[in-house]
């Protein structure tokens, strides 16, 4: 079945610096790719989806300059956490997706600043 | 608009006995539904999905859930608990035709007692 790969799992870094998450597609070229953040005990949120080649498109309330997504391949996608803060600490989860069809999740990196 | 409420943020039921997890959504056009199955720190598993045609559909892992339109409701059922179903689960919507714009639900916590 579709994998979807993401990395790190788990990072944990010092306040003001910036962190890169990517998420792969192994087995499939994904057309587009979601990113969402989980706050502990709450559901998913949807942050931005991005296509590949172009650009992302945010959802309202999140700061594009603050979350910098990348699609550079068919099979990369990364999300860039910038000058990130206390409460930028959560579970960031990307999918995957290859036309009209079900999106593929991976199995999200938990995010801790100190 | 589209939303999804599951009724019941927490469900403990023992080990063999039926499973039944509520979900409610609101859509003004036809949807796609689903359910997802998220274990701890890791992402989510597509357990099942209605998107046209026969209302009771066949997930994995024993798992089913029919859609009544008339009711607004796609619950999911399974005749026995395992342990192993303990985990979180999310119900979803999105645009019929479309797995784009998908909106989850807040989530249900199953606990299976021994």
């Amino acid at each position: 079945g579709a994998v979807v790969s993401q990395h790190p799992s788990w990072v944990i870094c010092k306040s003001g610096t910036s962190v890169k998450i990517e998420c792969r597609s192994l087995d499939f070229q994904a057309t587009t790719m979601f990113w969402y953040r989980q706050f502990p005990k709450q559901s998913l949120m949807l942050m931005a989806t991005s296509n590949e080649g172009s650009k992302a498109t945010y959802e309202q309330g999140v700061e594009k300059d603050k979350f910098l997504i990348n699609h550079a391949s068919l099979t990369l996608s990364t999300l860039t956490v910038t000058s990130a803060h206390p409460e930028d600490s959560s579970f960031y989860i990307c999918s995957a997706q290859t036309g009209a069809q079900p999106q593929h999740f991976g199995d999200g990196t938990r995010l801790s600043i100190l | 608009a589209q939303s999804v409420t599951q009724l019941g943020s927490h469900v403990s039921v023992s080990e063999g006995a039926l499973v039944l997890l509520r979900c409610n959504y609101s859509s003004s056009v036809p949807p796609y539904l689903f359910w997802y199955v998220q274990y701890p720190n890791q992402g989510l598993q597509l357990l099942l999905k209605y998107t046209t045609g026969a209302t009771l559909v066949k997930g994995i892992n024993g798992f089913e859930a029919e859609f009544k339109k008339s009711e607004t409701s796609f619950h999911l059922t399974k005749p026995s608990a395992h342990m192993s179903d303990a985990a979180e689960y999310f119900c979803a919507v999105s645009v019929s035709g479309s797995y784009d714009k998908v909106i989850f639900g807040p989530g249900t916590s199953l606990s299976v007692i021994p």
